[in-house]
């Protein structure tokens, strides 16, 4: 079956800056990336998502972008905020009705 | 998006016991979903809920320790059967639309003693 791989687990940024997380998956079948934020106590937020005939996606700050032939896609949040501190989770799924499968995690703390 | 409901938020029970968790949905989905997530870990999925027949279980989950329902296509339970100190963990639904999306309930924090 499908596995995630994600990093880092954990990302500290000065504020303004730069964050990127980075995700590999190993079924080729795969065609839907999502990403979900997480704040403590809180239930995981659909952020961002993109399906495999768009090679990246953007969202004001935040982007994902998917190499099919490496299978690995990834999250950039330009000029980060506090605000933007919690956990980011990658998924991957072969869309339809069928499941996602998470990677671990990445913590993000952004420094003011 | 979709706006999803869980019962309850949290609760304690005592090893040996059953605990049934809702799920109640704004509107009609396709694909429910009940996952797992334990302290600071990622979300695992224990099995998808298919209206009008049986749900589908991954690997490591059966269905007499997590009986799911799923009697229309706004609503499912799951159960926690026999509870042990292992289970303590938050227990979420998801729901998914036509398209890819998937959205989340709020979650069921569930504390076994």
């Amino acid at each position: 079956g499908e596995n995630v791989e994600q990093h880092p687990s954990t990302l500290s940024v000065q504020e303004g800056d730069s964050a990127v997380i980075k995700c590999t998956y190993s079924d080729s079948a795969s065609n839907y990336f999502p990403w979900y934020k997480q704040e403590l106590g809180k239930r995981p937020q659909l952020i961002i998502d993109i399906r495999s005939n768009v090679g990246e996606k953007k969202d004001q700050r935040i982007a994902v972008t998917l190499n099919k032939t490496a299978k690995h896609f990834s999250l950039h949040i330009t000029e980060t905020q506090p605000e933007d501190s919690a956990v980011y989770f990658c998924a991957a799924s072969m869309g339809g009705n069928t499941p996602l499968v998470f990677g671990k995690g990445t913590r993000l703390s952004v420094i003011a | 998006s979709a706006v999803i409901s869980q019962k309850p938020s949290r609760d304690i029970c005592q090893r040996g016991t059953s605990l049934t968790i809702q799920c109640q949905v704004d509107s009609q989905v396709t694909m429910m979903f009940w996952y797992r997530q334990q302290p600071g870990q990622s979300l695992t999925l224990i099995a998808t809920a298919n209206q009008g027949s049986e749900a589908t279980y991954e690997s490591g989950f059966v269905i007499d320790k997590f009986p799911i329902s799923r009697p229309n296509l706004t609503f499912s339970t799951l159960t926690v059967s026999n509870m042990s100190p292992e289970d303590s963990s938050i227990y979420l639904c998801s729901v998914q639309r036509e398209s890819y999306e998937q959205y989340f309930g709020p979650g069921t924090r569930l504390t076994v003693t």
